[in-house]
């Protein structure tokens, strides 16, 4: 069985800088997906960056960033030039490659991060 | 911009009794999922739905659960006899492809027992 950990539960940053969120996972799996999610308060939960284990390349988007070690099972998420919408809840969620008709996200606990002005 | 919205956002029902969550995904998403997330614990998954039935459950999914997709745009979890245990955070989410396909969630709905 996979599992997900986040060994953050809260993180505070100040605006414009930047901080990094770490997620280890546990699988036998060679091929999946890992994603960082964010929830805002009182929001869903949205996308913020995917990343295909087969990949080397570390997956960018704008100012958020990966550093995916898959021999160490790490997945840690950067935020570079923290603003004050970046503050939410930070879920790390692994997905199998294939799942047949499933695809179901397998969640860690969250880490919640807030950004100071 | 499509969302997937759910309703009610909050629910208090007495224990024993049935609630039914609604949820209306993405209308060209083909696979539908429910999450629950009990308060300080992580958010975990239930049930997913591809093809009118479903694909796959989890162990906390037992016989007091249900979804169904009774109109094609809708998509309803069902609890028969409402557990204290069972008082959460409940999301629901679409995509529109398999593997590796972003899931779209919605609000969520917050159901309390007493």
């Amino acid at each position: 069985a996979q599992t997900v950990t986040q060994s953050q539960p809260e993180m505070s940053v100040q605006e414009a800088e930047t901080v990094t969120l770490s997620c280890t996972y546990d699988t036998s799996e060679n091929n999946y997906y890992l994603f960082w999610y964010k929830q805002p308060p009182s929001r869903q939960m949205i996308l913020v960056i995917r990343q295909e284990a087969y990949k080397q390349q570390n997956a960018t988007e704008n100012r958020f960033s990966v550093n995916f070690q898959k021999a160490a099972k790490s997945f840690s998420l950067k935020i570079s030039d923290s603003q004050l919408g970046d503050t939410a809840m930070y879920f790390c969620a692994f997905m199998k490659h294939y799942g047949g008709a499933t695809n179901k996200l397998i969640f860690g606990t969250g880490t919640l991060l807030a950004v100071q002005p | 911009e499509p969302e997937v919205t759910q309703t009610p956002s909050h629910q208090v029902t007495q224990m024993g009794q049935e609630v039914i969550l609604r949820c209306v995904p993405i209308s060209n998403h083909l696979y539908f999922y429910w999450y629950r997330q009990i308060l300080g614990q992580k958010v975990e998954f239930l049930v997913s739905f591809y093809n009118n039935e479903i694909s796959e459950k989890s162990e906390i999914f037992d016989d007091q659960f249900s979804v169904e997709r009774p109109d094609g745009s809708n998509f309803t979890l069902k609890i028969r006899s409402t557990k204290l245990e069972d008082s959460a955070m409940y999301f629901c989410a679409s995509s529109m492809q398999g593997a590796g396909a972003e899931a779209f969630f919605g609000q969520g709905t917050r159901l309390t027992v007493v």
